[in-house]
């Protein structure tokens, strides 16, 4: 089974509007951390933001916030006021035990492209 | 820019050669891990490395090998190349703390043709 899922393959957005990108995700393991990744054109991997499942608070890192919902295991980006630099693949992973010597799974990943 | 640095950005060979790949972690990171991202894959985990130990193995092909070295810098050595090992090939580093985020940040990677 898919430890972690994102079904949309693309999303379309106009600039300045919010955008959620879905993640579910599927463990027994009680400690894990989900994290979500950028991937711009020119390749890089870049770090977005980080929800620990112990967590009580929904992650939040300037425009970006994680809708988390336990129960529900999902793990949804929220991007607020999109600008046209976000236009990416954007993928998620997560990290299961305690930390220090786990794997990243990541997901498919999805492409967003923000129209201006 | 992450901290990491991978060396070499792009590497052309042909099938049957060897190759090296270099990373250089973030300053103050013990632990590295290796991905490759495919088309028909996405990205696999391959291989962790902490302070100088294999810590975690994923779907490292035999043919492919690594090691970290005392200055905590690592290696990924692909062998027997086949066109299918065509990819991009990161490298990620982190603390490796025992609890709590442990972010890894990621290399600009290197990305491997085959012809």
């Amino acid at each position: 089974a898919q430890k972690i899922t994102q079904t949309q393959p693309g999303m379309f957005v106009q600039e300045k509007e919010a955008v959620t990108l879905d993640c579910t995700y599927d463990t027994s393991d009680p400690s894990y951390g989900l994290f979500w990744y950028k991937q711009p054109s020119s390749g890089e991997m870049i770090f977005l933001i980080y929800q620990g499942s112990y967590d009580q608070q929904n992650a939040t890192e300037g425009r970006y916030s994680l809708n988390f919902q336990k129960a529900r295991k999902s793990a949804n980006l929220v991007i607020s006021a999109s600008q046209l630099g976000d236009s990416a693949m954007y993928f998620c992973a997560m990290r299961e035990g305690q930390g220090g010597s786990e794997k990243l799974v990541f997901g498919k990943g999805m492409k967003l492209t923000v129209n201006p | 820019d992450s901290g990491v640095t991978q060396t070499p950005k792009h590497l052309i060979t042909a099938t049957g050669q060897r190759v090296t790949l270099r990373c250089s972690p973030r300053s103050g990171d013990l632990s590295v891990y290796w991905y490759q991202q495919s088309l028909d894959q996405g990205l696999q985990f391959l291989i962790q490395y902490y302070n100088g130990e294999e810590r975690a193995k994923g779907n490292i092909l035999e043919r492919f090998s690594a090691q970290q070295f005392p200055d905590l810098h690592s290696e990924l050595n692909l062998s027997s190349l086949e066109l299918g090992d065509s990819a991009l090939y990161f490298c990620a580093s982190s603390v490796a703390a025992a609890m709590g985020e442990d972010t890894q940040y990621f290399g600009p990677g290197t990305r491997l043709t085959v012809l």
